[in-house]
């Protein structure tokens, strides 16, 4: 199993680019998410899916965007790119096991928008 | 939101030492998780716990429900034991709230 991966590992973006980061897990787990990881700050959620065709906003949405047309992929969208997109990208799947849902997370993307 | 406080922020050790970092939360969870994000970026799952104690190797999580406290020790600490710990909880199921993590250095 790869588990979770995610494409690409770094990125620098022009203020106003729009660019897909891609993210697939080979666990058949239902859930998924992305969360970004700001220097000094915990993790925060952007977006998540419960399953295919079931994608739900987070505690920080706006500026992007999801779709989650498998059970294997979940690509987060970044249109007209700002200077506080500027984040590491996380995307994670998790599944129930005992006592709870644990989650398995990807490599990450550095995203820098200049 | 459920806020996640860990404590402390920052802490250097010396290889062998008996490590405790702390995590409070503020509402009642579903679990509490453990990870780890070593440099370079990668997050791993250490543990999962809703009640008691759990070990694994020379890594032990503890969690009082009523407290609403958890801690993750490290026995014999070990400088690949250099990471980012990271407490985070679940209210409702599956999404978690972070807290900001406490950076560990164990040096020879």
């Amino acid at each position: 199993n790869a588990g979770v991966t995610q494409t690409p590992k770094f990125r620098i973006l022009k203020i106003g680019q729009s660019m897909t980061l891609q993210c697939t897990q080979d666990m058949n787990h239902n859930y998924m998410y992305w969360y970004r990881q700001d220097p000094g700050m915990g993790l925060k959620l952007i977006y998540y899916s419960v399953g295919a065709g079931i994608t739900d906003k987070g505690e920080v949405p706006n500026g992007y965007n999801v779709s989650r047309s498998t059970t294997e992929d979940f690509p987060l969208r970044l249109e007209l790119a700002a200077p506080s997109q500027t984040s590491v990208y996380f995307c994670a799947s998790s599944y129930y096991g005992t006592g709870g849902y644990e989650q398995y997370f990807g490599p990450g993307t550095r995203l820098t928008v200049t | 939101k459920n806020e996640v406080e860990q404590s402390p922020q920052n802490l250097t050790a010396q290889e062998g030492e008996f490590i405790t970092i702390n995590c409070s939360y503020s509402v009642g969870i579903s679990a509490l998780h453990w990870l780890q994000q070593h440099p370079g970026g990668g997050i791993v799952s250490l543990f999962m716990l809703s009640s008691g104690k759990k070990k694994h190797g020379r890594l032990i999580a503890t969690i009082n429900i009523q407290e609403k406290h958890s801690s993750l020790h490290i026995t014999a600490s070990h400088p690949r034991d250099s990471a980012v710990y990271i407490c985070a909880v679940s209210n409702s199921g599956y999404a978690l709230n972070f807290g900001k993590g406490t950076s560990l250095l164990v040096t020879p």
